[in-house]
């Protein structure tokens, strides 16, 4: 069964912290991406990568950073945690127009992240 | 960029009622269209998806979507709901030259025993 993994359901950390939030995927899909959930806004892109060592910015990439040093794993890091950035993160991986017609994407459990 | 419209945010019916959850989007060119679904704290999951072909797509669930190409819609569909319905819906366009989906803020429904 293919898989997304994220590392962590559930953290708490303070203002000023700096975050990583991991995430891993089985299907050797080219595509990953990392989004953020808030109510009443739907998904948001953060940041989003179609091979290793490329990522591009979604639509808010302020205050974040991303690593994909391995085709797998797709990393999300917030480097100073803020208040305004509480929210559930949600990976994403899909394949790549080689692999798939449509590139649908597959999602982790998500990682709901309190800044305190 | 895309613009999907959910225009309702939540819907509630009871339960074994018919349901229909709308959306828009605003491409003018060729799109793939999803619908995915989200149980509480969990991911989203894919519901159905529409590429080509028979405009009336059917998915898990009894779920089931009809494109609209003129009026560049993409409404979900459901006959008889059950408790176990009750989820966030969200749909998503990706046009078919590039990686990007764009989501509608979703609509939470809820079904009334």
């Amino acid at each position: 069964d293919v898989k997304v993994t994220q590392s962590s359901r559930y953290l708490v950390k303070r203002t000023g912290e700096k975050v990583f939030l991991e995430c891993v995927q089985d299907m050797d899909h080219e595509n990953m991406f990392w989004y953020r959930q808030d109510p009443g806004l739907g998904l948001r892109l953060i940041y989003f990568s179609y091979d290793v060592k490329m990522k591009e910015k979604g639509d808010i990439p302020e205050g974040y950073s991303v690593s994909r040093e391995k085709k797998e794993r797709f990393s999300l890091i917030l480097e100073s945690a803020s208040t305004n950035q509480t929210s559930m993160y949600l990976c994403a991986s899909s394949p790549g127009m080689s692999g798939s017609l449509t590139g649908e994407l597959f999602f982790g459990e998500g990682s709901r992240l309190t800044v305190l | 960029a895309q613009s999907v419209t959910q225009l309702d945010s939540q819907v509630p019916v009871f339960e074994e009622a018919p349901v229909e959850l709308r959306c828009n989007y605003s491409s003018s060119v060729s799109v793939y269209l999803f619908w995915y679904v989200q149980y509480p704290n969990q991911g989203l999951q894919l519901l159905l998806k529409y590429l080509s072909g028979s405009t009336l797509v059917k998915g898990i669930n009894g779920f089931e979507a009809e494109f609209n190409k003129s009026q560049t819609s993409f409404h979900l569909r459901k006959p008889s709901v059950h408790i176990s319905d009750t989820a966030e819906y969200f749909c998503a366009v990706k046009e078919q030259t590039g990686n990007q989906f764009y989501f509608g803020t979703g609509t939470s429904l809820t079904v009334i025993p």
